[in-house]
């Protein structure tokens, strides 16, 4: 089944706690992209990455890292975790950079920073 | 830049009543546009998309959106809602020439009831 995974689904964590959230596509897709979702503000993006070794800065990348070492893969890194993480994550991915190719979103992760 | 509007936060109905969900958008180039949902405790879905011919959009569920340019708006109806259509609605815009990037909107809960 064509899917994005992403580990773990909740996540309850302190400030200052180095995590990684972890993303996978089985769909050989080129473009991974990760989002938050905070009520009132819609899915904002975080970094996407256009192939392996590739990312760049979405539109809130402050205290996140990312890194592309294979093609299923997307982990979202966060080095020092703070309460304003405290969020809905979304992974996403799709084949190729056009938007003519749709992106598929994984089930969530839910992050607390306490 | 990109902005999508969703003025709506909830919109409560009654099942087999239409409904429809507003989404303006602003950009200065030439746009795609897109509907997503998503259930309770799930990832997002693609509902419909507009990327070009007819401004008329049909998609999965019942679901249809008409593109107008002169009034950058894009709102999504349906002519009979059912108890399952419960759920969070997303608007979202990418411009033409901008990759993947996509810009939501703040979503619009729909809630049907009996």
């Amino acid at each position: 089944e064509a899917q994005v995974t992403q580990n773990p689904r909740y996540l309850i964590t302190v400030t200052g706690k180095k995590l990684t959230v972890t993303c996978s596509q089985n769909m050989n897709h080129e473009y991974m992209s990760w989002y938050r979702q905070d009520p009132g503000l819609g899915l904002r993006q975080i970094y996407y990455s256009m192939n392996v070794e590739v990312t760049d800065k979405g539109d809130v990348p402050e205290g996140y890292k990312v890194s592309r070492k294979e093609k299923r893969n997307f982990p979202l890194i966060l080095e020092s975790p703070s309460p304003n993480q405290t969020s809905l994550y979304f992974c996403a991915s799709s084949a190729g950079t056009s938007i003519r190719r749709e992106q598929y979103f994984g089930p969530g992760t839910r992050l607390t920073v306490t | 830049a990109q902005s999508v509007t969703q003025l709506d936060s909830q919109v409560p109905v009654f099942e087999e009543a239409p409904v429809e969900l507003r989404c303006n958008y602003s950009s200065s180039v030439s746009v795609y546009l897109f509907w997503y949902v998503q259930y309770p405790n799930q990832g997002l879905q693609l509902l419909l998309k507009y990327l070009s011919g007819s401004t008329l959009v049909k998609g999965i569920n019942g679901f249809e959106a008409e593109f107008n340019k002169s009034q950058t708006s894009f709102h999504l109806r349906k002519p009979s809602v059912h108890i399952s259509d419960t759920a969070e609605y997303f608007c979202a815009v990418s411009e033409a020439g901008g990759g993947n990037k996509l810009t939501f909107g703040t979503g619009t809960q729909l809630k049907v009831e009996l």
